[in-house]
């Protein structure tokens, strides 16, 4: 069991806008920074948002992060197939004194 | 280009040990703590413990105190992590990733390719 929930998968169809979840309390995104990362099978993850809503350099602005309270959000627009991968959330947890991750959901573009 | 490399995929039998290595390139290796992260098949990550190469200094998470120890080599820029006492539990994808960012922000950038452990008898 996740620390931090996500749902188990979503789906939407190419050029569309989906968003994934990922909730907490007040120890983990309450009080800190969340990433969020993208994972196809076999290959190492990749990291597309990082401090809640901030994209590394050479990511897309396709992809965006947001954080209200104990939950944070990540949003893809223009969908493309090559999006189609699990995306995990990720923070620091003050009670746990441990980086905790969400449980990851498969997006699929239908 | 930043790149961590990891050894390889192993087998082991339960009650025995693991050493799996990471080795680094592309930037000062002293400069950021390497982390190891694993993923049990059909399960989230979990985060195990984290090394400052520069100093040694290692921190793990509660449940693999007394399990897990990480070490670092400056000399080939390579990080270690040995998980002893194996069970079935313990077959996971294992992970290392630097963490990039000031103390609790930032982001594990970038990835080990991973290693699978396989624990059977």
């Amino acid at each position: 069991q996740s620390v931090l929930t996500q749902p188990p998968s979503v789906s939407a169809a190419p050029g569309q806008r989906v968003t994934i979840s990922c909730s907490g309390n007040i120890s983990n995104i309450g009080s800190n920074f969340v990433s969020w990362y993208q994972h196809l099978p076999g290959t190492a993850p990749t990291v597309l948002i990082s401090d809640n809503d901030k994209r590394p350099s050479g990511i897309p602005d396709r992809f965006s992060g947001s954080k209200s309270d104990t939950s944070a959000t990540l949003g893809i627009t223009g969908l493309q197939p090559g999006d189609e991968a699990d995306y995990f959330c990720e923070t620091w947890d003050n009670s746990l004194s441990a980086w905790v991750f969400g449980g990851g959901t498969k997006l699929t573009v239908l | 280009q930043v790149l961590l490399v990891q050894s390889g995929a192993e087998v082991k039998k339960p009650g025995a040990s693991v050493i799996l290595s990471c080795k680094a390139s592309g930037y000062i290796f002293t400069s950021f703590y390497l982390h190891w992260v694993r993923q049990a098949p059909g399960q989230g990550l979990e985060w195990m413990g984290r090394i400052n190469p520069g100093g040694g200094s290692t921190n793990y998470a509660r449940k693999f105190q007394g399990r897990v120890t990480v070490t670092a080599d400056t000399s080939t820029n390579t990080v270690y992590m040995e998980l002893s006492r194996l069970t079935s539990d313990d077959t996971a994808v294992y992970y290392c990733a630097r963490r990039v960012g000031a103390a609790i922000r930032g982001r594990f950038d970038p990835w080990g390719q991973g290693d699978l452990v396989t624990v059977s008898s």
